[in-house]
């Protein structure tokens, strides 16, 4: 089975732009969540899918938004972004039924803010 | 919310020797706690996992405790090797959801 792919793996913006990156789960996965890892604060939680509805939401400005299709593949999107949005940001699936709730990420996309 | 602390940040041992990685939670509804490897270049990796109806776990070189009167869970890696040395993360999470909360992380340098 394959695993959590994340595209793109590095990215380079400037501030002031926005940024699209997209994570596919392992096939079957319903819930997607996304975090952002940072050496200072370590694994931040963004946000998290299932079934295309926004599940729960961490304390990250409105900046920073996602989405899901219907083939649970997820989108996150960063619009003006700043410096401090340079992080490498994780997707991570899981089956989604509230009661196993493994996580599994993917490799990561490395965004660096200029 | 859910706040995790994690100890040590740096973690160095000889190979062969054991390493000890110790977290605490703050929500007594946390139920989940998993530990993640993560290694250069490379997303997390779940290692092993433990729920709030069990006290201990061993998989081959690794176990996992877990004390819910105390909220502290720990790590242990026996006969350690070169291979080990990476960043292990802690985490927690509530019934219901899949959101973890996780701890600084640990990195772990296991020397030949």
């Amino acid at each position: 089975k394959a695993g959590v792919t994340q595209t793109p793996r590095y990215l380079i913006k400037t501030r002031g732009q926005q940024v699209t990156l997209s994570c596919s789960p392992i096939s079957g996965h319903r819930s997607v969540s996304w975090y952002q890892q940072t050496p200072g604060q370590g694994l931040q939680f963004l946000f998290e899918y299932f079934s295309e509805t926004q599940r729960n939401k961490g304390n990250f400005p409105g900046r920073f938004s996602g989405r899901q299709f219907s083939n649970s593949r997820s989108e996150m999107n960063v619009s003006t972004l700043e410096l401090g949005d340079s992080a490498l940001y994780l997707c991570a699936s899981a089956g989604g039924g509230g009661g196993k709730n493994i996580q599994y990420f993917g490799a990561g996309t490395r965004l660096s803010v200029l | 919310g859910e706040n995790v602390e994690q100890h040590p940040s740096t973690l160095s041992v000889q190979e062969g020797d054991s390493a000890v990685i110790k977290c605490t939670y703050s929500d007594s509804a946390s139920n989940y706690f998993p530990w993640y490897k993560q290694e250069l270049g490379k997303g997390p990796q779940l290692i092993i996992d433990i729920r709030s109806n069990v006290g201990e776990k061993k998989d081959q070189r690794i176990a996992v405790t877990l004390n819910k009167t105390a909220k502290h869970f720990s790590l242990h890696i026996t006969e350690t090797q070169p291979e080990d040395s990476a960043v292990y993360f802690c985490a927690a999470s509530i019934p219901g959801y899949s959101t973890l909360t996780f701890g600084k992380g640990t990195m772990l340098l296991v020397s030949p």
